[in-house]
């Protein structure tokens, strides 16, 4: 079936540190993926996306490339703030019309002054 | 412009109760989600209305949990009776929807349920 798999965390950084999150997808046919983050009492946020293989999707400073051969959409930021601190939610979406989103189980992390 | 707003912000009830969590969407937004998100998970989607219409509840479970969007406007998720296990957040999202669903959604803070 379709589904979403992030590394588990918590992942515990320095500020300025640099950041990986891993996240691997299963999907059938040719799925959108994005990165949703979830800051502390606060609703999820759309932090980037990507709609097709290749594709690099950025904000923040915070990137991901889209690549199929990996089935991978690894979340990476050169040097992290306190502020970004948050629990980090990789997805797809399907294609076609379903407009369903598929999450992972989210990863939290924690970055230090 | 407003966000998707979600009340209450917090629930607390008794097992075998009813619960009811109300979500405005934001203006001009056709597409409405509920999903819920198990602690430590990540959301799941319960339904999805184009319009008034429910196109996808096929992950609702119908025997204790309903929904409607009278209007295809503000829409309403209800738990009766809820058991333990329905502790969870529930979170409303909506799209402008391009009637494929691949507009982003835009996602309310949520209510926290607690059944005790």
């Amino acid at each position: 079936g379709n589904s979403v798999t992030q590394m588990e965390g918590p992942v515990t950084l320095s500020e300025e540190a640099f950041l990986t999150i891993n996240c691997t997808y299963t999907a059938t046919g040719y799925p959108s993926l994005f990165w949703y983050v979830q800051y502390p009492g606060e609703g999820l946020q759309l932090l980037l996306k990507a709609t097709k293989a290749d594709d690099k999707g950025s904000n923040k400073g915070f990137e991901a490339t889209y690549r199929k051969e990996t089935t991978s959409f690894h979340l990476e930021k050169g040097s992290v703030q306190v502020s970004d601190s948050a629990v980090y939610f990789c997805a797809l979406r399907l294609g076609g019309n379903t407009g369903k989103l598929i999450f992972g189980q989210g990863t939290t992390l924690q970055v230090k002054p | 412009e407003a966000g998707v707003v979600q009340s209450p912000r917090y629930k607390i009830i008794e097992k075998k109760q009813p619960v009811a969590f109300w979500c405005n969407p934001i203006s001009g937004h056709n597409t409405l989600y509920w999903y819920r998100q198990n602690l430590g998970q990540g959301p799941e989607l319960l339904i999805r209305y184009e319009n008034e219409e429910a196109v996808d509840d096929s992950q609702l479970p119908k025997d204790r949990f309903s929904a409607e969007r009278l209007k295809g406007v503000d829409s309403t998720l209800k738990i009766q009776p809820a058991e333990l296990g329905d502790s969870a957040v529930y979170l409303c999202a909506s799209s402008l929807g391009d009637g494929r669903g691949n507009t982003e959604a835009f996602f309310g803070q949520g209510t926290r349920l607690t059944v005790v």
